[in-house]
Formats: structure tokens, C-alpha cells, sequence
């Protein structure tokens, strides 16, 4: 079946470093990746998508681009702010029928320091 | 436009009791679908709903209920709570246009569930 795996946190930066977390996915046919983000004592939201392969998704100074020859969806920001604490998730849904469902990674937990 | 509201916030439970967590969404979604969080496990799907009278099964769905009388409403029964069932509960909605490239999930606040 299909299978998220992201990078295991948590991941603790200082304000303005570069960060990088590793998504990597395994899913017959050609899903759809998105990274959600969950700040504390939120639900979920979508904070990037693409979908198909080559696509970059973006938003609020947050990219991901879909590369099918390796199987991953990594998210970067280049300066992170102490307000982007929170877990963030990769997921992924099937195209076809049932393209609403979702498949996530665990989670990984961002703390941004001052 | 509330989106996806979830009931109640807050809730602790004797082993043994049984309870409803209540979610609804007013977007008109077909797709609804519930999912527990728990440390190291990210979210796992318990039950989902294609439409009004149609649920399914998902990952994780012992003790646990559904049923989808309405397109708005999709409630999760505890028929007999378990300390294993403490967690955070998300309901989630979307359309489910096969068409599309992908369909947006919108997701509640979440219930954080205490079993004793």
C-alpha cells in the first residue's frame, strides 16, 4: 500500500536558519503530495501541494518540489521565523477514485528559537 | 462559513463508558473522514464517508462507530472506551471529485480524548 516517510524530529533551529525536512514516498500511480502543518492546539492545515511530478508548491516562504526519479516531496524555507513552530506532516493521495484520501508521514516537529 | 466544527473539545472518559464525538461541516463536502493523532503514529484514518448512508473502514477502526445520516453531520461512537482510545480525534471533509487533481481536506480543531 501506500507509505509516507518524513524526517523524524523533533527539529529545533534559530531564528533564520535554513531548514530542510526530508519527505520520501512509495504509492502505485501518480499521486498527489501535499505538506500540511498543524500549529499547537490547531487542527491541520494544507500549507503546499503539488501535483505532478517537476511541480513546485509554495507558500509562505515554504517549497516543496515533487521529484518522481527519487521518490520525494522535501520541504525548505530558506529563514525561518519563530512563528512557523509547529508539526508539520507529508502526505500524499492516490490519483482516480479515490483521490481524497490521505496518506501521511508522522509528523515532524519544528521549534524555532529566538 | 464554519467550516468543519468538532464536539467537544475537551473530554475524559471511564473505561468502559461510551460517548459520541460530534463533527459536522457546512461546505457541502461528500468526503468526511475521521482520524486519531497519537505521539509517533502521526494520524491514522479510522472511519470515512463518501456520502450520506455510505461509510467504510479505514486503518485503525476497532471500537469505534460511524454512521453518515446526513451530508453536513458524521459522528464517532465509543461503544465501550478504552485507555488505548485516548487521543486527539480530527475530523476532516472535501469534495471527492475524482476529476480533479486533488481534492483539499479541511480539518477541526480537534476533541483530545481522556480514557481513565
Amino acid at each position: 500500500g501506500d507509505s509516507v516517510t518524513q524526517m523524524e524530529g523533533p527539529v529545533t533551529l534559530s531564528e533564520e536558519a535554513f531548514l530542510t525536512i526530508n519527505c520520501t514516498y512509495t504509492a502505485t500511480g501518480y499521486p498527489s503530495l501535499f505538506w500540511y502543518v498543524q500549529y499547537p492546539g490547531e487542527g491541520l492545515q494544507l500549507l503546499l501541494k503539488a501535483t505532478k511530478a517537476d511541480d513546485k508548491g509554495s507558500n509562505k516562504g515554504f517549497e516543496a518540489t515533487y521529484r518522481k526519479e527519487t521518490t520525494s516531496f522535501h520541504l525548505e524555507k530558506g529563514s525561518v521565523q519563530v512563528s512557523d513552530s509547529a508539526v508539520y506532516f507529508c502526505a500524499l493521495s492516490e490519483s482516480g477514485g479515490s483521490n481524497y484520501k490521505l496518506t501521511f508521514g508522522k509528523g515532524t516537529l519544528l521549534t524555532v528559537n529566538p | 462559513n464554519a467550516g468543519v466544527t468538532q464536539t467537544p473539545k475537551f473530554q475524559v472518559l471511564k473505561t468502559g463508558q461510551s460517548m459520541t464525538l460530534q463533527c459536522a461541516q457546512d461546505m457541502n463536502h461528500e468526503y468526511m473522514s475521521w482520524y486519531r493523532q497519537d505521539p509517533g503514529m502521526g494520524l491514522r484514518l479510522i472511519h470515512y464517508s463518501v456520502g450520506a448512508g455510505i461509510t467504510d473502514q479505514g486503518e485503525v477502526p476497532n471500537g469505534y462507530n460511524v454512521s453518515r445520516s446526513t451530508t453536513e453531520d458524521f459522528p464517532l461512537r465509543l461503544l465501550s472506551a478504552a485507555p488505548s482510545q485516548t487521543s486527539v480525534y480530527f475530523c476532516a471533509s472535501s469534495y471527492a471529485d475524482h476529476r480533479a487533481a486533488y481534492n483539499e481536506q479541511f480539518f477541526g480543531p480537534g476533541t483530545r480524548l481522556t480514557v481513565l
